[in-house]
């Protein structure tokens, strides 16, 4: 229950097109949802994150969209460039508990020029 | 403004010699502490959190263990390194309490290169 499933694990896209990432969760006493971007050889860094009361938050070409009834949230990256070109990570936690965050498996994105 | 730092960035180590992998962080009191490890092209597996001095959980089983003997310094130690302990450590903090409406996050360090041959 603890688990944070994440698809698709590799994406390739094109330099100006969508990507999109999945992600479900099972404990539903998650209240936090960050996603994180890591790019080779470095630690990840926070992008943009979102709590269950909104069901979109939007930062730039990056959106979050939630969906507490379907226990699903997803990153789109508008307008992709290559420079997005890096692994993702969701991830989920009880706020009240702390930062200890359950991370999704993770997904490489590929943005191809 | 808040800082981490691990060292090395690169190790080569033999299988059956020891580890010790160091994290520190500046411009915080009282963090909490986090160990990860990344495999090739995988996720992050949480190895080892700590909530204050000498207090160390483990969420694994393995052949690694944590210390914590300053409010902010974490290290990462084995007595005898396997094959399968090459990776990509992560070492991470965050504060203790988040604050309403505000993003929390864990913050990660640069990580530490693990290659056992």
């Amino acid at each position: 229950q603890q688990q944070v499933k994440q698809s698709p694990q590799s994406l390739i896209v094109q330099k100006g097109g969508i990507s999109i990432i999945n992600c479900a969760y099972e404990n539903t006493a998650f209240d936090y949802f960050p996603w994180y971007q890591q790019f080779p050889g470095k630690g990840p860094a926070l992008l943009i994150a979102i709590r269950p009361d909104v069901s979109e938050k939007k930062e730039g070409r990056f959106t979050i969209s939630f969906n507490k009834s379907a226990k699903q949230f997803s990153l789109h990256i508008m307008d992709s460039q290559p420079g997005d070109s890096a692994t993702y990570f969701c991830a989920a936690s009880i706020e009240s508990y702390g930062q200890n965050f359950v991370f999704g498996p993770g997904t490489r994105l590929s943005v191809l020029p | 403004s808040q800082t981490i730092h691990q060292w090395p960035a690169t190790l080569v180590q033999p299988v059956g010699s020891p580890l010790s992998l160091e994290c520190t962080v500046e411009g915080t009191s009282n963090p909490n502490l986090y160990w990860y490890r990344q495999a090739a092209g995988r996720g992050l597996q949480l190895l080892f959190y700590s909530v204050g001095i000498g207090q160390i959980s483990s969420e694994v089983p393995q052949n690694l263990s944590a210390s914590r003997p300053q409010d902010r310094q974490f290290i990462l130690s084995s007595k005898k390194l396997l094959l399968s302990d090459s990776g990509f450590y992560l070492c991470a903090w965050s504060v203790t309490a988040g604050v309403v409406g505000a993003y929390n996050e864990q913050f990660f360090g640069p990580g530490t290169r693990l290659t056992v041959l």
